[in-house]
């Protein structure tokens, strides 16, 4: 268990449609990243948050919108869903650090929420 | 553009033998670090091992070392005495900061199946 949840598991909507996934992350972590794992892209970055600001944006489309809380935990809005938004999407989690002029930022991630689109 | 390559799309090793994952890298960086992740059929993302671009010494956790060549920027994973649950998808990433922020670049993974 990495300490970071995400809810649902499982999602199973229609085209059209507009899902929120949520992401907890591990106790003292400040940074939030939001994954998408698909059978043709591989494992993409989509976003990361750092103390409820956004730090980096990556292969995100703009029907997808993200942010962090006060309390840290982050969401995942994606609207207008295609049959291409099925996929697994991950949060991971990390505290910032550095050791040795090189930033750690070990992340850790959830168990992933499934989405389907029908 | 930082990128990850693993060339083995699927291996297989008999139990309690030695297997090497192989992943090579570019980057301009020269502070960085890295990481293989393995997945599992549970899908679930678990870190197996990182290392520091400015350790020379290779990183080791029990039955995972990585070798890795900074030079040839080559970043090695190999399992010893492999077990069934070893089992599972490995992801070789690398930490991309100046391109990303601090996002993970992720290699198409390496499928290996350790039989009895």
């Amino acid at each position: 268990d990495s300490g970071v949840t995400q809810t649902p598991k499982h999602l199973i909507t229609a085209t059209g449609q507009r899902v929120t996934l949520r992401c907890s992350p591990r106790s003292g972590d400040l940074s939030v990243y939001w994954y998408q794992q698909s059978l043709d892209q591989g494992l993409q970055f989509l976003i990361q948050y750092y103390n409820g600001e956004e730090r980096a944006k990556g292969n995100i489309l703009e029907r997808f919108s993200a942010q962090q809380f006060p309390d840290l935990h982050s969401e995942l809005n994606l609207s207008s869903l295609e049959l291409g938004d099925s996929a697994l999407y991950f949060c991971a989690s990390s505290a910032p650090g550095t050791s040795g002029g090189a930033v750690t930022d070990t992340q850790y991630f959830g168990p992933g929420t499934r989405l389907t689109v029908l | 553009a930082q990128t990850v390559t693993q060339s083995q799309p699927e291996m297989s090793v008999q139990e309690a033998e030695t297997v090497t994952l192989s992943c090579t890298y570019d980057t301009s960086e020269n502070n960085y670090y890295l990481f293989w992740y393995k997945q599992p059929p549970s899908r679930q993302m678990i870190l197996v091992i990182r290392q520091e671009a400015y350790k020379q010494q290779n990183a080791t956790e029990n039955r995972f070392s990585v070798n890795f060549q900074k030079a040839a920027k080559s970043f090695s994973l190999k399992i010893s005495d492999s077990q069934l649950g070893d089992t599972a998808m490995y992801f070789c990433a690398f930490f991309d900061y100046r391109n990303s922020g601090y996002a993970l670049n992720f290699g198409k993974g390496t499928s290996l199946l350790v039989t009895p």
